[in-house]
């Protein structure tokens, strides 16, 4: 069954550091999404990613964090200034089209300290 | 603004009992309603989902939810749980009208079962 890969699975950086998550989607899905969850709290929408740009982005996806999809395979979220709080999973997620579920990867761990 | 609720925070049953995760939402337009499983140290596994139809949906692993719409709900439900089913439940929602495919989740149900 086709997977949704996300490297690394855990990284640790220091707060001010930019950090970038990679992921790669399914070869043949469309829309992209990162999602997160701090321990212990809901699972939170961050951005979504279709036609090569933001289709919508939370509150939480402020200018400190982008997305790209460079070379037509890969999905990275960036952080450019990581702080305490930003410590998470993050999850990245695709899906054919709208009328399908999503996959998601199995997600990155993030410590900030 | 849009919020799903699942009532139960942490559930401990025996082997062969019988499972029913409550989960209301609160967005009143057409949505699609899905539930996820998260085993311990893997990702998020699709168990699910709901668009329209037939309300009463038939998953994975013997899972099955009845979405019903004058109660905003959309619980989920196992005749007779395994030690394998022991995960974290995630029931999510999408408006059906969104073209992003946003997803809001509700906090999670952890489930223990006991062999």
């Amino acid at each position: 069954e086709p997977e949704v890969t996300q490297t690394p699975s855990h990284q640790v950086t220091q707060m001010g550091q930019e950090v970038i998550l990679r992921c790669v989607p399914i070869s043949n899905h469309l829309y992209f999404y990162w999602y997160r969850q701090i321990l212990g709290q809901k699972v939170e929408f961050l951005v979504s990613f279709y036609n090569n740009e933001i289709s919508e982005k939370s509150e939480i996806f402020d200018d400190q964090f982008s997305v790209e999809r460079p070379d037509g395979s890969n999905f990275t979220l960036k952080i450019r200034s990581t702080k305490l709080e930003d410590s998470a999973m993050y999850f990245c997620a695709s899906r054919q089209e709208p009328s399908y579920g999503y996959t998601f990867g199995s997600g990155t761990r993030l410590t900030v300290v | 603004a849009q919020s799903v609720s699942q009532h139960n925070h942490h559930v401990i049953l025996s082997e062969a009992a019988s499972l029913e995760l409550g989960c209301n939402y609160s967005y009143g337009g057409t949505v699609n309603l899905f539930w996820y499983v998260q085993y311990p140290g893997q990702h998020l596994q699709l168990l699910l989902k709901y668009f329209s139809g037939d309300p009463l949906v038939k998953g994975i692993k013997g899972f099955e939810a009845e979405f019903i719409k004058s109660k905003f709900s959309f619980n989920l439900r196992k005749p007779s749980v395994q030690w394998s089913d022991t995960a974290e439940y995630f029931c999510a929602v999408e408006r059906g009208s969104s073209n992003t495919g946003k997803l809001i989740f509700g906090q999670g149900t952890t489930l223990q079962v006991k062999p």
